[in-house]
Protein backbone atom coordinates (compact mmCIF):
# COMPACT_ATOMS: atom_id res chain seq x y z
CA UNK A 1 0.00 0.00 0.00
CA UNK A 2 2.20 2.99 -1.31
CA UNK A 3 1.78 6.24 0.46
CA UNK A 4 3.59 9.61 1.17
CA UNK A 5 4.74 9.11 4.95
CA UNK A 6 5.05 12.75 7.03
CA UNK A 7 6.29 13.10 10.37
CA UNK A 8 5.59 14.18 12.77
CA UNK A 9 2.01 14.16 12.52
CA UNK A 10 1.78 17.00 15.07
CA UNK A 11 4.76 19.09 16.63
CA UNK A 12 3.82 22.05 19.27
CA UNK A 13 6.83 24.18 20.14
CA UNK A 14 7.66 27.17 20.87
CA UNK A 15 8.86 30.76 19.02
CA UNK A 16 12.22 30.94 18.26
CA UNK A 17 12.89 26.52 17.64
CA UNK A 18 13.87 25.16 14.83
CA UNK A 19 11.38 23.31 13.01
CA UNK A 20 12.27 20.06 10.90
CA UNK A 21 8.94 18.35 8.71
CA UNK A 22 10.03 15.23 6.85
CA UNK A 23 8.43 13.48 4.24
CA UNK A 24 9.09 10.07 2.57
CA UNK A 25 7.61 10.33 -0.76
CA UNK A 26 6.04 7.18 -2.60
CA UNK A 27 8.67 5.19 -4.56
CA UNK A 28 9.48 5.76 -7.75
CA UNK A 29 7.66 9.63 -7.98
CA UNK A 30 10.43 11.90 -8.80
CA UNK A 31 8.13 14.92 -8.42
CA UNK A 32 7.41 16.05 -4.47
CA UNK A 33 5.53 19.29 -3.37
CA UNK A 34 5.54 21.06 -0.04
CA UNK A 35 2.14 22.88 0.49
CA UNK A 36 1.24 24.47 3.74
CA UNK A 37 -2.86 25.18 4.73
CA UNK A 38 -4.57 27.68 6.95
CA UNK A 39 -8.17 28.87 6.52
CA UNK A 40 -7.36 32.19 6.05
CA UNK A 41 -4.83 30.86 2.80
CA UNK A 42 -5.71 27.39 1.10
CA UNK A 43 -3.41 25.54 0.28
CA UNK A 44 -0.26 27.34 -0.62
CA UNK A 45 2.81 25.80 -2.38
CA UNK A 46 5.87 26.49 -0.84
CA UNK A 47 8.11 24.50 -2.76
CA UNK A 48 8.59 21.37 -5.05
CA UNK A 49 11.04 19.34 -6.45
CA UNK A 50 11.87 17.40 -9.97
CA UNK A 51 14.47 14.34 -9.31
CA UNK A 52 15.21 16.03 -6.36
CA UNK A 53 16.29 19.52 -7.83
CA UNK A 54 14.41 22.40 -6.46
CA UNK A 55 12.31 23.92 -9.63
CA UNK A 56 10.19 26.42 -7.75
CA UNK A 57 10.26 28.05 -4.15
CA UNK A 58 9.21 30.80 -4.54
CA UNK A 59 6.40 30.63 -1.98
CA UNK A 60 8.35 30.01 0.52
CA UNK A 61 9.74 33.01 3.48
CA UNK A 62 13.69 32.78 2.18
CA UNK A 63 14.77 34.10 5.40
CA UNK A 64 13.25 31.54 7.67
CA UNK A 65 12.29 28.31 5.55
CA UNK A 66 14.29 25.80 3.80
CA UNK A 67 13.22 23.04 1.65
CA UNK A 68 16.24 20.55 0.28
CA UNK A 69 15.75 16.97 -0.83
CA UNK A 70 19.05 14.64 0.68
CA UNK A 71 17.97 11.73 -1.46
CA UNK A 72 15.16 10.26 -3.38
CA UNK A 73 13.54 9.06 -0.01
CA UNK A 74 13.37 12.03 1.79
CA UNK A 75 12.20 15.75 1.67
CA UNK A 76 12.78 18.07 4.41
CA UNK A 77 10.83 21.43 5.05
CA UNK A 78 13.06 23.72 7.98
CA UNK A 79 11.59 27.06 9.72
CA UNK A 80 14.06 28.93 11.63
CA UNK A 81 13.16 30.48 13.82
CA UNK A 82 10.03 29.75 13.91
CA UNK A 83 6.82 32.29 14.94
CA UNK A 84 3.36 31.64 15.40
CA UNK A 85 1.62 32.64 12.26
CA UNK A 86 3.67 29.61 10.97
CA UNK A 87 1.04 27.47 12.64
CA UNK A 88 -0.44 25.91 9.66
CA UNK A 89 -1.17 22.01 8.28
CA UNK A 90 1.97 21.10 6.37
CA UNK A 91 1.71 18.52 3.68
CA UNK A 92 4.02 16.63 1.68
CA UNK A 93 2.92 15.10 -1.67
CA UNK A 94 4.29 13.21 -4.36
CA UNK A 95 3.63 11.82 -8.40
CA UNK A 96 4.85 11.13 -11.64
CA UNK A 97 4.97 14.43 -14.09
CA UNK A 98 1.88 13.40 -16.41
CA UNK A 99 -0.13 11.53 -13.10
CA UNK A 100 -1.81 12.77 -10.40
CA UNK A 101 -0.13 13.95 -7.03
CA UNK A 102 -0.43 11.85 -3.83
CA UNK A 103 -0.70 13.63 -0.52
CA UNK A 104 0.77 12.91 2.95
CA UNK A 105 -1.48 13.00 6.16
CA UNK A 106 0.34 16.28 6.91
CA UNK A 107 2.23 17.52 9.96
CA UNK A 108 0.00 20.16 12.03
CA UNK A 109 2.46 23.04 13.40
CA UNK A 110 1.48 24.98 16.53
CA UNK A 111 4.04 27.93 17.57
CA UNK A 112 2.80 29.31 20.52
CA UNK B 1 1.46 33.01 -12.29
CA UNK B 2 -2.02 31.25 -11.77
CA UNK B 3 -5.02 32.38 -10.84
CA UNK B 4 -8.30 29.91 -9.73
CA UNK B 5 -11.40 30.78 -8.87
CA UNK B 6 -14.24 28.95 -7.38
CA UNK B 7 -17.09 29.64 -4.84
CA UNK B 8 -16.32 29.22 -1.11
CA UNK B 9 -19.65 27.31 -0.50
CA UNK B 10 -22.51 25.23 -1.88
CA UNK B 11 -25.69 23.95 0.05
CA UNK B 12 -27.56 20.52 -1.60
CA UNK B 13 -29.56 17.93 -0.34
CA UNK B 14 -29.01 13.79 -0.33
CA UNK B 15 -29.79 12.52 -3.61
CA UNK B 16 -29.32 15.72 -5.46
CA UNK B 17 -26.66 17.01 -8.00
CA UNK B 18 -24.44 19.52 -7.36
CA UNK B 19 -21.87 21.36 -10.01
CA UNK B 20 -19.18 23.08 -8.44
CA UNK B 21 -17.49 25.39 -10.86
CA UNK B 22 -13.99 26.55 -11.50
CA UNK B 23 -12.17 29.23 -13.59
CA UNK B 24 -8.65 29.38 -13.84
CA UNK B 25 -5.77 31.98 -15.67
CA UNK B 26 -2.56 30.42 -15.96
CA UNK B 27 0.98 31.23 -18.00
CA UNK B 28 0.88 27.86 -19.35
CA UNK B 29 -1.64 24.80 -18.75
CA UNK B 30 -0.92 20.96 -18.45
CA UNK B 31 -3.90 19.66 -17.08
CA UNK B 32 -6.38 20.37 -14.42
CA UNK B 33 -7.34 18.32 -11.51
CA UNK B 34 -10.34 17.61 -8.50
CA UNK B 35 -9.36 16.58 -5.13
CA UNK B 36 -11.45 15.97 -2.10
CA UNK B 37 -11.15 17.00 1.51
CA UNK B 38 -12.62 15.78 4.30
CA UNK B 39 -12.14 17.96 8.02
CA UNK B 40 -8.80 17.27 9.37
CA UNK B 41 -7.80 14.92 6.41
CA UNK B 42 -5.37 15.16 3.44
CA UNK B 43 -6.55 16.07 -0.25
CA UNK B 44 -7.32 12.99 -2.03
CA UNK B 45 -7.24 12.80 -5.80
CA UNK B 46 -10.97 13.32 -7.44
CA UNK B 47 -10.53 13.38 -11.51
CA UNK B 48 -7.55 14.69 -14.14
CA UNK B 49 -8.91 16.60 -17.10
CA UNK B 50 -6.06 17.80 -19.85
CA UNK B 51 -8.50 17.28 -23.20
CA UNK B 52 -11.57 19.63 -23.31
CA UNK B 53 -14.42 17.43 -22.17
CA UNK B 54 -16.09 15.31 -19.94
CA UNK B 55 -14.76 12.71 -17.69
CA UNK B 56 -16.95 10.44 -15.81
CA UNK B 57 -16.07 8.51 -12.79
CA UNK B 58 -19.43 7.13 -11.18
CA UNK B 59 -21.07 9.28 -9.20
CA UNK B 60 -18.43 12.29 -9.82
CA UNK B 61 -17.83 14.02 -13.43
CA UNK B 62 -15.63 16.92 -14.52
CA UNK B 63 -15.56 19.06 -17.36
CA UNK B 64 -12.75 21.23 -18.96
CA UNK B 65 -12.68 23.85 -21.35
CA UNK B 66 -9.02 25.11 -22.19
CA UNK B 67 -10.20 28.17 -24.55
CA UNK B 68 -12.84 28.98 -21.46
CA UNK B 69 -10.32 28.52 -19.23
CA UNK B 70 -13.24 26.59 -16.96
CA UNK B 71 -14.23 23.60 -15.53
CA UNK B 72 -16.86 22.11 -13.48
CA UNK B 73 -16.88 18.84 -10.68
CA UNK B 74 -20.80 17.58 -11.03
CA UNK B 75 -21.23 15.47 -7.68
CA UNK B 76 -24.24 13.54 -8.57
CA UNK B 77 -26.61 11.25 -6.41
CA UNK B 78 -25.80 13.16 -3.74
CA UNK B 79 -24.86 11.24 -0.08
CA UNK B 80 -24.21 12.47 3.33
CA UNK B 81 -20.18 11.54 3.06
CA UNK B 82 -20.11 13.49 -0.11
CA UNK B 83 -19.86 16.82 2.16
CA UNK B 84 -16.15 18.46 2.10
CA UNK B 85 -14.23 20.31 0.57
CA UNK B 86 -13.46 20.26 -3.23
CA UNK B 87 -10.41 21.56 -4.56
CA UNK B 88 -9.72 22.68 -7.85
CA UNK B 89 -6.15 22.68 -9.18
CA UNK B 90 -4.09 23.47 -12.32
CA UNK B 91 -0.52 22.46 -13.26
CA UNK B 92 1.39 24.40 -15.51
CA UNK B 93 3.81 23.61 -18.19
CA UNK B 94 6.54 23.13 -15.41
CA UNK B 95 4.09 20.66 -13.79
CA UNK B 96 3.83 23.68 -11.10
CA UNK B 97 0.74 22.08 -9.32
CA UNK B 98 -1.37 25.28 -7.92
CA UNK B 99 -4.91 25.44 -6.05
CA UNK B 100 -8.06 27.42 -5.52
CA UNK B 101 -9.14 28.12 -2.03
CA UNK B 102 -11.66 25.13 -2.24
CA UNK B 103 -15.67 24.90 -2.01
CA UNK B 104 -16.98 23.63 0.51
CA UNK B 105 -19.97 21.45 0.07
CA UNK B 106 -22.58 20.94 2.80
CA UNK B 107 -25.26 17.70 2.06
CA UNK B 108 -28.30 17.93 4.38
CA UNK B 109 -31.01 15.30 4.49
Amino acid sequence: DARVTQTPRHKVTEMGQEVTMRCQPILGHNTVFWYRQTMMQGLELLAYFRNRAPLDDSGMPKDRFSAEMPDATLATLKIQPSEPRDSAVYFCASGLPDREAFFGQGTRLTVV
Amino acid sequence: GQNIDQPTEMTATEGAIVQINCTYQTSGFNGLFWYQQHAGEAPTFLSYNVLDGLEEKGRFSSFLSRSKGYSYLLLKELQMKDSASYLCAVRDNDYKLSFGAGTTVTVRA
